[in-house]
């Protein structure tokens, strides 16, 4: 529907499982982010990559770990996570992450997300 | 902290009726962009209005801007049983990188 698609829609894992989510656009964007959503809460940012390299890193735990091999597919490695990670995972694009050229922060495409449970 | 907020939280109405919901922030900003999510689904863009306009419109949109109160509101006309989600309001504070900050978000009811 957008453009950017995730895989798995649904995670059940628990504490001491490893799993990865999987984040493909298919707009041509050189960003993409990952952020968490929960229950009650903003949208959270966890991470951003432009052209594959990784330029934020919101204080997030080292329990999730991004890897960007091309500026078209992102993941999420999960390790000996905890209940309370349990949540919303959404993946999203731009076409340009920098603002580069005096552009306006560019519009971004979510993906449908992966709902997360951890038992 | 926490850059957009919106206001209300939960709003429910009757189909045809108009819906608005309003967002407030603390710092200056180059834009301001709005996003609807329907429930347990990804985000999807409704309207951007940068920092020099005061008023932008898209279909039964319109989004107001009002930087010196540091304010924004969305407006749906004729609203439809489809309208039903929540709505975000997201900034981009200037100084941020180009990092987009989004409210809680305030969750539509539309009743049919």
């Amino acid at each position: 529907e957008t453009g950017v698609t995730q895989t798995p829609r649904h995670l059940v894992m628990g504490m001491t499982n490893k799993k990865s989510l999987k984040c493909e656009q298919h707009l041509g964007h050189n960003a993409m982010y990952w952020y968490k959503q929960s229950a009650k809460k903003p949208l959270e940012l966890m991470f951003v990559y432009n052209f594959k390299e990784q330029t934020e890193n919101n204080s997030v735990p080292s329990r999730f770990s991004p890897e960007c091999p091309n500026s078209s597919h992102l993941f999420l490695h999960l390790h000996t996570l905890q209940p309370e990670d349990s949540a919303l995972y959404l993946c999203a694009s731009s076409q340009d992450g920098l603002g580069r050229g005096g552009r306006d922060t560019d519009t971004q495409y979510f993906g449908p997300g992966t709902r997360l449970t951890v038992l | 902290s926490q850059q957009g907020e919106e206001d209300p939280q939960a709003l429910s109405i009757q189909e045809g009726e108009n819906a608005t919901m309003n967002c407030s922030y603390k710092t200056s900003i180059n834009n301001l962009q709005w996003y609807r999510q329907n429930s347990g689904r990804g985000l999807v863009h409704l309207i951007l209005i940068r920092s020099n306009e005061r008023e932008k419109h898209s279909g039964r949109l319109r989004v107001t801007l009002d930087t010196s109160k540091k304010s924004s509101s969305l407006l749906i006309t004729a609203s439809r049983a489809a309208d039903t989600a929540s709505y975000f309001c997201a900034t981009d504070g200037r100084g941020s990188n180009y990092k987009l900050t989004f409210g809680k978000g305030t969750l539509l009811t539309v009743n049919p």
